[in-house]
């Protein structure tokens, strides 16, 4: 079985500055596939990021970075120069490797930009 | 391109009623997945369908049911409605062999429904 666990509830940033989403797992497969979706309020779960598990280097796509460290089992999601639309839910998740691609949320993340 | 789409986006239904949900996957993709998304949830993985055929299910009971249809297209059947189903209902698409490890999932907006 997969666990996801984001302890942040919500989180402020100030607009422009960097703020980082914490996420850990659990899972007793040897390949898989992290991510983080972005929720915002109209309910579009919108795909961030992608990391493998045997990637050697973290990910990044844009303002987005994924802290990988696979020894400790954690996932941060990295969000450089906030914007007032980054404003959201944020979801970190996980896929076991092969076709069976069920993929396990976290609970989530409310993120609040201020301007 | 055209992204994952849902319909409806709103469905009000009441106990006991049933219903079916539609989804379309992106171009390209020919698999399909169904979440749930209680308030204040993270979304639950229903099931998924591959050839046609359900290949993984979720915790959910047998009154959840879907189908795909040979252009790839999904529908999720619920019947005999309870409260407890009021939820934002996901549909995301995939491709079987995109060539990532666990693969990457892309979702529609969903479709929100409320059972009184």
């Amino acid at each position: 079985a997969q666990k996801i666990t984001q302890t942040q509830p919500g989180m402020f940033v100030q607009e422009k500055e960097a703020v980082t989403l914490d996420c850990t797992y659990d899972t007793s497969d040897p390949s898989y596939g992290l991510f983080w979706y972005k929720q915002p309020s109209s309910g579009e779960m919108i795909f961030l990021i992608y990391q493998g598990s045997y990637d050697q280097q973290n990910a990044t796509e844009g303002r987005y970075s994924l802290n990988f460290q696979k020894a400790r089992k954690s996932a941060n999601l990295v969000i450089s120069a906030s914007q007032l639309g980054d404003s959201a839910m944020y979801f970190c998740a996980m896929s076991p490797s092969g076709g069976y691609q069920k993929v396990t949320f976290g609970i989530g993340t409310k993120l609040q930009v201020i301007p | 391109d055209a992204g994952v789409t849902q319909s409806p986006t709103h469905l009000i239904k009441t106990r006991g009623q049933q219903v079916t949900l539609r989804c379309s996957p992106k171009s390209g993709h020919d698999t399909v997945s169904w979440y749930q998304q209680a308030l204040g949830q993270g979304p639950q993985f229903i099931f998924q369908y591959y050839e046609e055929e359900e290949r993984q299910r979720g915790n959910f009971p047998d009154r959840f049911s879907g189908h795909q249809f040979p252009n790839y297209s999904s529908e999720l059947n619920v019947n005999a409605l309870l409260l407890g189903d009021s939820a934002l209902y996901l549909c995301a698409s995939s491709l079987e062999f995109g060539g990532r490890p666990g693969g990457i999932q892309y979702f529609g907006a969903g479709t929100r429904l409320s059972v009184l």
